[in-house]
């Protein structure tokens, strides 16, 4: 079977950082490019961020670069998200995706509250 | 970054209608175009990739088209099942980009 199962969501103070995982099973981690992709709630879908399956590069949206970082460690078959300086705005649930985007999590909501 | 307008916003419409949404992108992206369907607290579902490609699995009432700016979404004698909202997103340059999504209900 064929999974992501993203984790590490919670409320968090404004300025404040949290990691978000992704573990991937099923299916060869280290030959798919990877995504972050995130919706407020009720709100459409924004694209945050890939790494390329080698990790030999990344791009952001414009929301959130500077702030966020996303990295994988191939040996554990998970992908990270390192949020920084959280904003109100940032308050959504955040879906890690496959690189051919059949593959997605269920989604970990992230609510960012002082 | 390159910008997707989706239309409508929301449409209603009956079992058995043509449905159309389209998105039109801000420059060419040849036929880096996908769309997704997305039900109430469910992650997305890839329905057609590559502007017209059907994904695996995907009922052929479901069909895409359209390269450079214009991309179309038809679904073909709508479904129960099909009521959802539909998003689409451009694969041609980074940072990708969705369009704002149509909601699709029950007239």
């Amino acid at each position: 079977q064929v999974h992501l199962v993203e984790s590490g969501g919670g409320v968090v103070q404004p300025r404040r950082s949290l990691r978000l995982s992704c573990e991937a099973s099923g299916f060869s981690f280290r030959s798919f490019a990877l995504h972050w992709v995130r919706q407020a709630p009720g709100k459409g879908l924004e694209w945050l961020a890939v790494i390329l399956y080698d990790g030999s590069n990344r791009f952001y949206a414009d929301s959130v670069k500077g702030r966020f970082t996303v990295s994988k460690d191939d040996s554990k078959n998970t992908l990270y998200l390192q949020m920084s300086n959280l904003r109100l705005e940032d308050t959504a649930t955040y879906f890690c995706v496959r690189g051919d985007f059949e593959i997605w999590g269920q989604g970990t909501l992230v609510t960012v509250s002082s | 970054a390159i910008q997707m307008t989706q239309s409508p916003a929301s449409l209603s419409a009956s079992v058995g209608d043509r449905v159309t949404i389209t998105c039109r992108a801000s420059q060419g992206i040849r036929d880096d175009l996908g769309w997704y369907q997305q039900k109430p607290g469910k992650a997305p579902k890839l329905l057609i990739y590559a502007s017209s490609r059907l994904q695996s699995g995907v009922p052929s009432r479901f069909s895409g088209s359209g390269s450079g700016t214009d991309f179309t979404l038809t679904i073909n004698s709508l479904q129960p099942e099909d009521y959802a909202t539909y998003y689409c997103l451009q694969d041609y340059d980074y940072p990708w980009t969705f369009g704002q999504g149509t909601r699709v209900d029950i007239k």
